[in-house]
């Protein structure tokens, strides 16, 4: 069974930093490209970072890029977010989520997710 | 501003059709894979819809994709109770290099 599972959210001020992992099983995850997602409360999702495979190519959405970092170790079947820099806005549940082997397929499986509260 | 746009509710009966839109603000919009997903309060998405019109396996065939032009739909047909939810299309921007998703379509079973 393919389970992902987000971890490492939770209370942070203003300009502070957190770093969210997603621990991977059931799957080869070193074979697939994974990516983050986010959801504000009472809001849609707003996709944030990709990164390949071998973690040599990443991408990231303009509202994020500069404050978020993406990384895998695949040794670890892990996937990890480093945010920075904080901001209310900020504030979302945070979702990992394996992008299909599937030509045009995208995100076939998601994590539960993690709650990021950002405020003093 | 979302790149994809939908209609923020829909609704019918049950037994009935009910279909809404995801239209493209761009002129890329002709070469995007549109997905669409389904998430119900408190849960994460779950795709849906893949490449405009196909279903992944387990998915039932009441939902079913099209897509012509600047415009994307996803219909339910058959619509049950367990089918409220909130929908959203998206697709992978290569331009961008990233993903854009719709601002979401909530269903509610009258």
């Amino acid at each position: 069974e393919v389970v992902l599972v987000e971890s490492g959210g939770g209370l942070v001020q203003p300009g502070g930093s957190l770093r969210l992992s997603c621990g991977t099983s059931g799957f080869t995850f070193s074979n697939y490209e994974m990516n983050w997602v986010r959801q504000a409360p009472g809001k849609g999702l707003e996709w944030l970072s990709y990164i390949n495979t071998f973690g040599t190519t990443v991408y990231y959405a303009d509202s994020v890029r500069g404050r978020l970092t993406v990384s895998r170790d695949n040794a670890k079947n892990s996937l990890y977010l480093q945010m920075n820099s904080l901001r209310a806005e900020d504030t979302a549940v945070y979702y990992c989520a394996r992008k299909s082997v599937v030509p045009a397929a995208e995100f076939d499986y998601w994590g539960q997710g993690t709650l990021v509260t950002v405020s003093s | 501003q979302s790149v994809l746009t939908q209609p923020p509710s829909a609704s019918g009966t049950p037994g009935q059709r009910v279909s809404f839109s995801c239209s493209g603000s761009n002129s890329r919009f002709g070469s995007y894979d549109v997905n669409w997903y389904q998430q119900f309060p408190g849960a994460a998405p779950k795709l849906l819809i893949y490449s405009n019109i196909q279903r992944p396996s387990g998915v039932p065939d009441r939902f079913s994709g099209s897509k012509s032009g600047t415009s994307a739909s996803l219909a339910i047909s058959g619509l049950q109770s367990e089918d409220e939810a909130d929908y959203y299309c998206a697709a992978w921007d290569d331009s961008l290099s990233g993903y854009v998703f719709g601002s979401g379509t909530k269903v509610t079973v009258l």
